[in-house]
This record gives structure tokens, C-alpha cells and sequence, in this order.
């Protein structure tokens, strides 16, 4: 009950085009869904993040919708870059007893994100 | 922006040696970090939670006599791994909890020979 399924595995994508990376989870208790991008050799960054409460964040080129029913998010990517080329993790957390803050993350497996200039 | 030193990011060990890896909050306290195994092209793998002042947690499977987790103080969790092993070789991520958010260091590689 404390997975976050990703998929896919690893996309390509064109320069220019949209990239679309999806999560599903189980947990109904999971209560803030970030996304995190890894380059090689780094440590995660975090790029946008949502809570259940919106159906939809936007930052930039990154958007999240989220559909709380389904029990799903997405991260779409628009204008993709060969810059943006690296691995996108989903993850998701509880709130702690007391509310002040978040538990430990749990991680979709990653999806390997491949855009060709 | 909060910011996560982690030192050193490469090290190469002889088989039997310790190894230690600092995980630095530079500009923030952080009273939870927590330490990541990641194998190539996987997930990261949450190996323990340590909560500045006392005892980490450790995740299942995960052998506290060997990898050993001291978090003395509000910026700084230390993570050491005894008696290394080839299987030992892989990348160590920590992380620093800050209010809603998480901070990750920049990862450590390490080889054990």
C-alpha cells in the first residue's frame, strides 16, 4: 500500500514535443506528491510538487495534474529540451501526526527521460 | 534557497576499511535527515530516517551495525559504513528535511576494492 508506481520505464521524446511521465498510488493517506529530476552523478532536485486539494500546478515548462479519485499524477514537460534529458522520480509522503511537516518519501521507480534534439 | 552539502562525493576504499559520508544542512537546521542507497538506473532506497539527538530508524533489511548513522547535531547527520564490502559499492544520497520540503545532498559514490 505504501507504492508509487511509475511509468514509464524511460521515454523519448523530440525537442520541441511534450513529455509525459505518470504515477498511480494506493495510499489514500499520501498527502504531497512531489516530482524530482536526477542528472547523472547528482542528487534529486526538486522540480514542482502538489498537494490533493488542486487538480493542477503549473511552474514554468512543468505542469502536474492530479486526479485525486483515480488515485493518479502526472508530470508533462512541454517544450521539451535536450537540456531536460535526465531521470524523473514521482514520490509521495504522509503528513506527520500534528500536521507540521511530512514523513519519509516514498519513490516511483524513475523513468529515464530522452529528448532528441 | 536550502542547501545540502554532502562530502566527499567519490571515495574508494579497500575491502575491510570504514568509510564515513557527511550530510551537511548549510543554511537551515534540520532535525530529520534521512540516507538513500541507489544502485545504476533504479530507484533510491531508503536505508534510514535520523532524527537529530536520538537513534535513527532503520528500514527493513538494512543492517544497523553496518551502516552506522550519527545525527549530533541540527546540521549535521553522519553516515558510516563498517567493514566495507565490493557489494557495498554503490551511491549514498542524504536528505535534510525543512518544514514541507526535502533537500537532497549532492550524492556520494563510493567503491569498495
Amino acid at each position: 500500500q505504501q507504492q508509487v508506481k511509475q511509468s514509464p520505464q524511460s521515454l523519448i521524446v523530440q525537442k520541441g514535443g511534450i513529455s509525459i511521465i505518470n504515477c498511480a498510488y494506493e495510499n489514500t493517506a499520501f498527502d504531497y506528491f512531489p516530482w524530482y529530476q536526477q542528472f547523472p552523478g547528482k542528487g534529486p532536485a526538486l522540480l514542482i510538487a502538489i498537494r490533493p486539494d488542486v487538480s493542477e500546478k503549473k511552474e514554468g515548462r512543468f505542469t502536474i495534474s492530479f486526479n485525486k479519485s483515480a488515485k493518479q499524477f502526472s508530470l508533462h514537460i512541454m517544450d521539451s529540451q535536450p537540456g531536460d534529458s535526465a531521470t524523473y522520480f514521482c514520490a509521495a509522503s504522509i503528513r506527520t501526526s500534528g500536521g507540521t511537516s511530512y514523513g519519509k518519501l516514498t519513490f516511483g521507480q524513475g523513468t529515464i527521460l530522452t529528448v532528441h534534439p | 534557497g536550502a542547501v545540502v552539502s554532502q562530502h566527499p562525493s567519490r571515495v574508494i576504499c579497500k575491502s575491510g576499511t570504514s568509510v564515513k559520508i557527511e550530510c551537511r544542512s548549510l543554511d537551515f537546521q534540520a532535525t530529520t535527515m534521512f540516507w538513500y542507497r541507489q544502485f545504476p538506473k533504479q530507484s533510491l532506497m531508503l536505508m534510514a530516517t535520523s532524527n537529530e539527538g536520538s537513534k535513527a530508524t532503520y528500514e527493513q533489511g538494512v543492517e544497523k551495525d553496518k551502516f552506522l548513522i550519527n545525527h549530533a547535531s541540527l546540521t549535521l547527520s553522519t553516515l558510516t559504513v563498517t567493514s566495507a564490502h565490493p557489494e557495498d559499492s554503490s551511491f549514498y544520497i542524504c536528505s535534510a528535511k525543512q518544514g514541507y520540503g526535502y533537500t537532497f545532498g549532492s550524492g556520494t559514490r563510493l567503491t569498495v576494492v
